[in-house]
């Protein structure tokens, strides 16, 4: 069965610093890759996605993720973080055949503190 | 376009008692998906719903657990006879047919006290 790992569950970065979060899967093949935020009792909004093609994604709000296929790989990373992006990250893979979606499995998520 | 909607927003509930969980999912979608976030966890997959059907139902609990689509109405998850172990965070996604992007609701926190 997948799984998905993101070793650090909290990360502490200054205001205006840049930022790197992991997320490493496990599965048979490449899955689709998924990072969402969530903010204290909200729900989860979609950063962005991986689904194939060029490995560097780009997402809202100024995020990024890149693919590693030889390292299980799908970290998400920001140049510059601001105060608002103090949250929870989740990392998510779709391992579902064919071109709707599937059940996601979760990583426990990263949650993100930003110091002034 | 609104979002995903799930109503109540907060539930409190005894022991014993049924607690029925609601979403509506975003215009044009026809695939709903519910999932469980439980205090210090990710969150879990419970159940994949199209208009009338489970798809794939292998993340729910075997007992007192079950989920609904119907063909006109929200998404209905359902749990009989609440345990305090049943508190969580409930939470509802959508998505079009054909996408593999899932669109979150705003969440359901249930309590049993």
């Amino acid at each position: 069965a997948q799984s998905v790992t993101q070793p650090d569950i909290h990360i502490t970065v200054s205001e205006g610093a840049s930022l790197e979060l992991r997320c490493n899967y496990s599965y048979g093949a490449t899955p689709y890759l998924f990072w969402y935020v969530q903010s204290p009792g909200q729900g989860l909004q979609l950063l962005l996605k991986y689904f194939s093609g060029d490995t560097l994604v780009q997402g809202i709000k100024g995020f990024e993720a890149e693919f590693k296929r030889s390292q299980s790989s799908f970290n998400l990373r920001k140049p510059s973080v601001h105060w608002s992006d103090a949250a929870e990250y989740f990392c998510a893979v779709d391992t579902g055949p064919g071109g709707g979606a599937d059940g996601l499995t979760f990583g426990k998520g990263t949650h993100l503190i930003i110091q002034p | 376009n609104a979002g995903v909607m799930q109503n109540p927003r907060h539930l409190v509930r005894r022991r014993g008692q049924e607690a029925r969980l609601r979403c509506s999912p975003m215009k044009g979608h026809s695939h709903v998906y519910w999932y469980r976030q439980l205090p210090e966890e990710g969150l879990k997959f419970m159940v994949y719903l199209q208009k009338e059907n489970i798809i794939d139902e292998s993340g729910m609990p075997k007992e007192r657990f079950s989920a609904e689509f119907p063909k006109e109405g929200p998404s209905i998850l359902r749990i009989q006879q609440v345990v305090r172990g049943d508190s969580a965070a409930y939470f509802c996604a959508s998505s079009r047919t054909g996408t593999k992007e899932q669109y979150f609701g705003p969440g359901t926190r249930l309590t049993v006290t």
